[in-house]
C-alpha cells in the first residue's frame, strides 16, 4: 500500500464521542487526502492537505476536521461522532500535479462504526 | 463541476471471455482519467491512467482502457478474464482546482464477477 499506514484499522465508538484517525506516510509526498467510502457513493473527498499546515475542505467536510503538523502525518478528527459517520475511511497521498508521482495512492483503510 | 458515471453496478463475465467495465465523465477542460481496483478488505490499487497522448492506455494485470473524447468515455477492458479479476472497480476523473491542487472525483464503482 505504497508506504501508507492508517491507524486504527478498526474502531467501534459511541455517538457523541470524539474520534481521531491517523494516516502516516513514508514516501515524503506533499499532498495527502481523506476519503470516505459508502455503498452507492463510491469514494468522497472529506479534506485534503497540500502541505504542512495547509488544508482545505472536500465535498463532505461537515462534522470533520483535519490537521497536518508534519509531512508524514495527516489526522482526521470527528469532534462528536454520529451514526452517519459510520464508514470506511481511506487516506491517500500524491505528489503535486505534474510531479514524479502525481497519481494518488491509497492506504489500507479504517473501518469506523458509530453506535 | 466534474462527475463520473459507472452505469453498471454489477458485471458478470465468464472466465476467458473479454470484459468491459464502462465509465463516462463530465468535466470542464481536459480530463485526467484513472482506473482503480479494490479487492475485499483492501485499499484501492492504481491500475492505469490517461493524461495525454495515445487513446489506448495499458496498465497493470493485463488491463487497458480506451479514451474516447467524442463519447466522453474511458472504458476498462481486458481480452481474457481471470477469476482473480473479480473485484470492485472505480473510475475517477481529475481536474486541477483553483489552487492547482489535485482533486479526484470517483464513480460509484462496478463490481466485476468472473464466473469459472
Amino acid at each position: 500500500d505504497a508506504g501508507i499506514t492508517q491507524s486504527p484499522r478498526h474502531k467501534v465508538t459511541e455517538t457523541g464521542t470524539p474520534v481521531t484517525l491517523r494516516c502516516h506516510q513514508t514516501e515524503n509526498h506533499r499532498y495527502m487526502y481523506w476519503y470516505r467510502q459508502d455503498p452507492g457513493h463510491g469514494l468522497r473527498l472529506i479534506h485534503y492537505s497540500y502541505g504542512v499546515k495547509d488544508t482545505d475542505k472536500g465535498e463532505v467536510s461537515d462534522g470533520y476536521s483535519v490537521s497536518r503538523s508534519k509531512t508524514e502525518d495527516f489526522l482526521l478528527t470527528l469532534e462528536s461522532a454520529t451514526s452517519s459517520q459510520t464508514s470506511v475511511y481511506f487516506c491517500a497521498i500524491s505528489d503535486p500535479p505534474g510531479g514524479i508521482t502525481d497519481t494518488q495512492y491509497f492506504g489500507p483503510g479504517t473501518r469506523l462504526t458509530v453506535l | 463541476a466534474q462527475s463520473v458515471a459507472q452505469p453498471e453496478d454489477q458485471v458478470n463475465v465468464a472466465e476467458g471471455n473479454p470484459l468491459t467495465v464502462k465509465c463516462t465523465y463530465s468535466v470542464s477542460g481536459n480530463p485526467y482519467l484513472f482506473w482503480y481496483v479494490q479487492y475485499p478488505n483492501r485499499g484501492l490499487q492504481f491500475l492505469l491512467k490517461y493524461i495525454t497522448g495515445d487513446n489506448l492506455v495499458k496498465g497493470s494485470y493485463g488491463f487497458e482502457a480506451e479514451f474516447n473524447k467524442s463519447q466522453t468515455s474511458f472504458h476498462l477492458k481486458k481480452p481474457s478474464a481471470l477469476v482473480s479479476d473479480s473485484a470492485l472497480y472505480f473510475c475517477a476523473v481529475r481536474v486541477l482546482s483553483n489552487f492547482g491542487n489535485e482533486k479526484l472525483t470517483f464513480g460509484t464503482g462496478t463490481r466485476l464477477t468472473i464466473i469459472p
